[in-house]
């Protein structure tokens, strides 16, 4: 089953610590991968995807991302994180088919401490 | 880069009525639109999928009578959601792809209240 899990409901960093979260997948084919930003009754930001090539990708915000097929990760990472970037980030797998879906995992609440 | 608008961003209405909320590409043609429900603390649940110009496709257990997808242009998606009650109160994002670049842009929401 095509599947994305976040292990971790909540995070809480302090500013200036670096993050990572986590992202696994199970996709049939080849997949398409995004982190989203999402702060309270607003809509998604795409902070950076995986299409292919490096498996290295730079988002926004000084956010990447790490795209490991053999452990099927995709883990977010920040080195420094700002007040700002408390919200909620979720992880989604798509198709190279175009007109697919996303599919979502369940998100990271963000909480960063003075 | 890609724009998606959704209207309204917030909306109440009484028991019984409907409501439409729209989804309209603003540079770019929409080939595929998505639409999907969030409910508090939780993540996106995709209700439907829609080509431009035919019938949308419905997850397992969405009510395609109760929640109506138009997508009658490459530019604009509306779902209305019919004779709405408290229960289907709820956040509602739409997304929008090119297909050609498999970009996905998401609106900004509409929050729907039920009374």
């Amino acid at each position: 089953a095509q599947s994305v899990t976040q292990p971790d409901i909540h995070i809480t960093v302090s500013e200036g610590a670096s993050l990572e979260l986590r992202c696994n997948y199970s996709y049939g084919a080849t997949p398409y991968l995004f982190w989203y930003v999402q702060s309270p009754g607003q809509g998604l930001q795409l902070l950076l995807k995986y299409f292919s090539g490096d498996t290295l990708v730079q988002g926004i915000k000084g956010f990447e991302a790490e795209f490991k097929r053999s452990q099927s990760s995709f883990n977010l990472r920040k080195p420094s994180v700002h007040w700002s970037d408390a919200a909620e980030y979720f992880c989604a797998v798509g198709a190279i088919q175009a007109g697919t879906a996303l599919i979502f995992g369940k998100g990271t609440t963000l909480s960063v401490s003075s | 880069g890609a724009v998606v608008s959704q209207h309204p961003s917030r909306v109440i209405c009484k028991s019984g009525t409907s409501v439409k909320i729209e989804c309209r590409s603003l540079d770019f043609q929409a080939t595929t639109m998505f639409w999907y429900r969030q409910f508090p603390k939780q993540s996106l649940m995709l209700m439907a999928t829609s080509n431009e110009g035919s019938k949308a496709t419905y997850e397992q257990g969405v009510e395609k009578d109760k929640f109506l997808i138009n997508h009658a242009s490459l530019t604009l998606s509306t779902l209305t959601v019919t004779s709405a009650h408290p229960e289907d109160s709820s956040f509602y994002i739409c997304s929008a792809s090119d297909d050609r670049d498999s970009i996905y842009t998401f609106g900004s929401g509409t929050r729907l209240t039920v009374v």
